[in-house]
Formats: C-alpha cells, structure tokens, sequence
C-alpha cells in the first residue's frame, strides 16, 4: 500500500480555517484518498474522501491536488470539538479494501 | 444502539489467560476488522473478514485468532495473552459500494499484567 506524510501536529484557534496537508508522492491511479479522525478516547471517524476531484461535505473539504501527489483536509471553522488525530489513508475502493493507518497529526484548537 | 458494539469495554486479565473480545454490527455490512492501538500510535491490522467463510491476516495477527460466527459477529481471542498485548482494540465494519467509508467501535481497553 502507498504511504502518505502527515507532519506530527498541528495547532489553530476556535473558529478559524484549519488546512491539514498529507503527502503521498506514490500514489497509485486507483488509490482514494481518505481522511479518518480519532477523538481522544474513541475510535476514528470518516471524515471524507476523494479520488481526483475536490469534495465537500457537512465536516470538511478535500482538496486534491493536480497531480494527486499531495492532498489537503479543510476544516472551514474550527471548534474545540475537532481537536483530534487526523489521518490520511490511501486505499483502492475494490475487493482489497482495507485501512492501513499511519500516525497521523494531532490537532489542537486553541480556545 | 451503536452501529458496531464492541464488549467488554475493560478488561483486566492475567498474563495466560484465554480471553475474547466480541464484536456485533447492525449495519448489515459484510465486511468486518480487528485493530490494535498502541498509546501514542495509529492503528495496526489484526485480522480482516470480507464475508462469513472468509478470514485474513492483518499485519500483527500473531498471538491472535478470529471467528466469524454471523455476518453480524466477528471475535478476537488472545489464546494465551501476554503484557504486550495490553492495548486498545478497535472492530470496524465497512463496505465500500456505500462509499462511507468505515464504522468504528468504541473500543476494548485490554490490560494483561
């Protein structure tokens, strides 16, 4: 499976834009992009994912790059709810499916 | 009722001891995961199940062993455990033509001392 870099933290303040960066320079045609997060004791959590085209939803946005080799997690107003683990997760949507976590990066949102 | 019910939710168990944590989905999924997380770590693959006569090993599947008694129930048990597998263990259920991803239990806390 391909790897993807997160950096090890972050931090942001309440009620601003949060822009979580993921490097995946080995990304294979059919890999999708996925972002899970881990609240502090909880399992992880879908947040979105992706394939070429930028996508929306009620948590967040991802925006691909061009060349798939990087990809962005935008969380447009940060709450002290997202202070998280975010993880970036390339899988192929086949009869092979399965998550291979990475270490992630830590949010913080400062009040 | 959660999705994916993970019991017990602690556990304390003696270096040795047989023990099984349990698994049940009302998703109706097929296709169902164990997971292991170490403090500090992301998650780590035990075994995988896509379908009821179909098991894989994940990437730490050593000391461990699965059942998949129903589409709706997959088990982990550790037949002797030991201190290292003290951790916390996730089960997760998926299935990709949905496109939502995976669903998370909330976890098993396994102390073996």
């Amino acid at each position: 499976d391909a790897k993807t870099t997160q950096p090890n933290s972050m931090e942001s303040n309440e009620e601003e834009p949060v822009h979580l960066p993921c490097n995946h320079s080995t990304i294979s045609g059919t890999d999708y992009i996925h972002w899970y997060r881990q609240l502090p004791s909880q399992g992880p959590e879908y947040v979105i994912h992706g394939l070429t085209s930028n996508v929306n939803n009620r948590m967040a946005s991802l925006a691909i790059a061009e060349d798939r080799k990087s990809s962005t997690l935008i969380l447009h107003r940060a709450t002290l709810r997202d202070a998280a683990v975010y993880y970036c997760i390339l899988n192929k949507m086949d009869s092979s499916y399965k998550l291979i976590f990475g270490s992630g990066t830590r949010l913080l949102v400062r009040p | 009722d959660a999705d994916v019910t993970q019991t017990p939710r602690n556990r304390i168990t003696k270096t040795g001891k047989r023990i099984m944590l349990e698994c049940s989905q009302t998703k109706g999924h097929d296709r169902m995961y164990w997971y292991r997380q170490d403090p500090g770590l992301g998650l780590r693959l035990i075994y995988y199940s896509f379908d009821v006569k179909d098991i894989n090993k994940g990437e730490i599947s050593d000391g461990y062993s699965v059942s998949r008694q129903a589409q709706a129930k997959f088990s982990l048990s550790l037949e002797s455990a030991i201190p290292n597998q003290t951790a916390l263990y996730f089960c997760a259920t998926s299935d990709p033509r949905t496109g939502y991803g995976y669903t998370f239990g909330s976890g098993t806390r396994l102390t073996v001392v």
